[in-house]
C-alpha cells in the first residue's frame, strides 16, 4: 500500500532563508504527488502537484517541488521563506487507480523575523 | 458558493451522543471526500462519493460512522455513540470529479472541530 512520510514535525527558519521539506512516499508505480498548505483556522490549500512530464513542479507563492524517483522523494523548496509562510504542510500521494489521497503527517513551519 | 463549506465549525458533545457534520461542496463538483485530522496526525481518508457509484466507505474506522450524500450534493457525516478517540477535526473536499483520477485538485473545507468529553 502506498503510503507517505514527512520526516521533519516541526522546522523553523529565519525570515529571507531557504526553505526544504522533505517527502518521502512508498509505492510501486508511478505515483500523483501534492503538496497542501493549512495555515491557523484555514482549510487545505493546493500549493502544487506533479503528474508526469518535468520532473520540477512550479507551484503558488512561490514554492517548487522536484520528484526524484531514485529517491522516492518530493520534497518542497522556496528560496526566500516569508513570514506568511508560517504553516503546516502536508505532502500527498494518489494513484491511477483510486481517487483518494494519502496524507502525511505534516510539517510545521514556524518563521521568525 | 465560493468554496466548501462546513458547519458546524466546532461541536462539543458528550460521549455516547451522536453527532452529524455536515459539508456543502463547490457548486457542479461531483466528487466529495471526508478526511479526519488528529492531534499530531496527518488526515486520514475516510469516505468518498462520486457521483451516484457506491460510495468508497474503505477508510471508515467502524460502524458508528456513516456518510450520505443527498441529491449529489450535500453531505452529511455522522458519528454514533461518540467517543473520546473521535475527537478531531473532520475536512471535506470536492473535486470536478471529471477526470475520474486524483489528478483533479481537491478544495478543501474549513473542517468542523469535533470535542468529545
Amino acid at each position: 500500500a502506498q503510503s507517505v512520510t514527512q520526516p521533519d514535525i516541526h522546522i523553523t527558519v529565519s525570515e529571507g532563508a531557504s526553505l526544504e521539506l522533505r517527502c518521502n512516499y512508498s509505492y510501486g508505480a508511478t505515483p500523483y504527488l501534492f503538496w497542501y498548505v493549512q495555515s491557523p483556522g484555514q482549510g487545505l490549500q493546493l500549493l502544487l502537484k506533479y503528474f508526469s512530464g518535468d520532473t520540477l513542479v512550479q507551484g503558488i507563492k512561490g514554492f517548487e517541488a522536484e520528484f526524484k524517483r531514485s529517491q522516492s522523494s518530493f520534497n518542497l523548496r522556496k528560496p526566500s521563506v516569508h513570514w506568511s509562510d508560517a504553516a503546516e504542510y502536508f505532502c500527498a500521494v494518489g494513484t491511477y487507480n483510486t481517487d483518494k489521497l494519502i496524507f502525511g503527517t505534516g510539517t510545521r513551519l514556524q518563521v521568525f523575523p | 458558493g465560493a468554496g466548501v463549506s462546513q458547519s458546524p465549525s466546532n461541536k462539543v458533545t458528550e460521549k455516547g451522543k451522536d453527532v452529524e457534520l455536515r459539508c456543502d461542496p463547490i457548486s457542479g463538483h461531483t466528487a466529495l471526500y471526508w478526511y479526519r485530522q488528529s492531534l499530531g496526525q496527518g488526515l486520514e481518508f475516510l469516505i468518498y462519493f462520486q457521483g451516484n457509484s457506491a460510495p468508497d466507505k474503505s477508510g471508515l474506522p467502524s460502524d458508528r460512522f456513516s456518510a450520505e450524500r443527498t441529491g449529489g450534493s450535500v453531505s452529511t457525516l455522522t458519528i454514533q455513540r461518540t467517543q473520546q478517540e473521535d475527537s478531531a477535526v473532520y475536512l471535506c473536499a470536492s473535486s470536478s470529479g471529471l477526470a475520474g483520477v486524483p489528478t483533479d485538485t481537491q478544495y478543501f473545507g474549513p473542517g468542523t472541530r469535533l470535542t468529545v468529553l
